[in-house]
């Protein structure tokens, strides 16, 4: 099984609402990544948990609040967004951080009103 | 630092014919390489990877892939395109870009699109 799940598929928020982006995996992998795709760009790195720590936030602004409460999830918390906030938020997973290959979720379609 | 180059951003062919996409690569030591595909609105799904061994290899769908070293490229072939692979196509590279921080580096991606 090489799913990753994310939850919800679509999401609409105003700017100041609260809300979470979940992502689940059942594979054992220990590295999970966010990452943040505007239309038509390749995605863009946000946060990498490794081992359930977070050991890499791409200067992402404290809005976005990551979390990673147990090795099979990752949350991502949102709060006070702007409109250019609004893209599709994918999770991967890998096996490990040094092991490169991520296997990606569905996304999640985040729309900033 | 690595960086990857998708020199084509759009490729149009029709249905049944050979496809062949581009991918260029930076990186000092020997890469991992990847292909992604992702559909409208949708995750990106691995294709295929090298990271050592034949140069030549093979993914899902059909797709194959040939590391050439000395042109620092990895492109993506199919000799026979089906509609329903028009999609947009991601190459990435895996380095290390020190301290552990392991990560995938994307092209900008080519954008197939299939005429019936």
């Amino acid at each position: 099984d090489t799913e990753v799940t994310q939850t919800p598929k679509h999401l609409v928020m105003g700017m100041t609402n609260k809300k979470s982006l979940k992502c689940e995996q059942h594979m054992g992998h220990r590295a999970m990544y966010w990452y943040k795709q505007k239309a038509k760009k390749p995605p863009e790195l946000m946060f990498v948990y490794s081992y359930e720590k977070l050991s890499i936030n791409e200067s992402v602004p404290s809005r976005f609040s990551p979390e990673c409460p147990n090795s099979s999830l990752l949350n991502l918390h949102l709060h006070a967004l702007q409109p250019e906030d609004s893209a599709l938020y994918l999770c991967a997973s890998s096996l490990v951080p040094s092991s490169y290959e991520q296997y990606f979720g569905p996304g999640t379609r985040l729309t900033v009103t | 630092a690595q960086s990857v180059t998708q020199p084509d951003i759009h490729i149009t062919v029709s249905e049944g014919a050979s496809l062949e996409l581009r991918c260029n690569y930076s990186y000092g030591a020997t890469p991992y390489l990847f292909w992604y595909v992702q559909s409208p609105g949708q995750g990106l799904q691995l294709l295929l990877k090298y990271f050592s061994g034949d140069t030549l290899v093979q993914g899902i769908k059909g797709f194959e892939a040939e590391f050439k070293r000395s042109q620092s490229s990895f492109n993506l072939r199919k000799p026979s395109v089906h509609w329903s692979d028009a999609a947009e196509y991601f190459c990435a590279v895996g380095a290390d870009s020190g301290a552990g921080s392991y990560q995938l580096t994307f092209g900008k991606g080519t954008k197939l699109s299939v005429i019936p």
